[in-house]
């Protein structure tokens, strides 16, 4: 399978505990996104990553979340001290490089479900 | 503020119908997206359309799009059950150097009944 992977797929938590999701991305794609997905809403952006470089975060990204992508490749969010607003999927996706065929469409993975108790 | 709302929330109808699901948008855009979500699952790429495009067909899929007006349209025709899920659109802003931040309205939940 050669499509965007999240792990894990589900997480359950207790608040204050710290949790990481890992994403990996289509692997020619530099572009890398997160976004989060509440029950009844649409997903929403979170952060863009390319290359290696956070080129943009959100104001809904607070400082208990941070996201990194060392290596440009895979990805990981990390929040700490979890709340229970926090609940909810995180999404990852992946797109080309500018100027590819496709490079405007997003490819998304499962989604990793958190619950935070 | 939201660059993607779709209209109606909520729409059931039965198989072999058509089903047809509208996109309103704020600024002005590049393309405009169409996704479909399963229960619980990722979203899945659908159909791009251009900004100079006003209509493309994809397979039962066919996609309008008014830039006058601001607004998109959907249309899933001899609808299946498997189509069953929710649609969102996502308009990318075309100018403020944000054009890949796709964002999403609550999508149109579209039931098909066996």
């Amino acid at each position: 399978d050669t499509g965007v992977s999240q792990d894990p797929r589900h997480k359950i938590t207790k608040r204050g505990q710290n949790v990481t999701f890992r994403c990996d991305p289509i692997s020619e794609h530099n572009r890398l996104y997160w976004y989060r997905q509440t029950l009844g809403q649409g997903p929403e952006f979170l952060t863009y990553f390319q290359n290696e470089a956070q080129l943009e975060k959100s104001r809904l990204l607070s400082d208990r979340f941070s996201a990194e992508r060392p290596k440009g490749s895979f990805s990981t969010l990390e929040i700490q001290r979890t709340e229970q607003g926090d609940s909810a999927m995180y999404l990852c996706a992946s797109s080309a490089p500018s100027g590819s065929l496709s490079y405007n469409e997003q490819f998304f993975g499962p989604g990793t479900r958190l619950t935070v108790l | 503020s939201q660059q993607g709302e779709e209209d109606p929330q909520a729409l059931s109808i039965q198989e072999g119908e058509n089903a047809t699901m509208n996109c309103s948008y704020k600024t002005s855009i590049n393309n405009l997206q169409w996704y479909r979500q399963n229960s619980g699952r990722g979203l899945v790429h659908l159909i791009l359309i251009r900004s100079n495009e006003r209509e493309k067909h994809s397979g039962r899929l066919r996609v309008t799009l008014d830039t006058s007006k601001k607004s998109s349209s959907l249309l899933i025709t001899a609808s299946r059950a498997a189509d069953t899920a929710s649609y969102f659109c996502a308009a990318p802003p075309s100018s403020g150097g944000s054009n890949y931040k796709l964002t999403f309205g609550k999508g149109t939940l579209l039931t098909v009944n066996p």
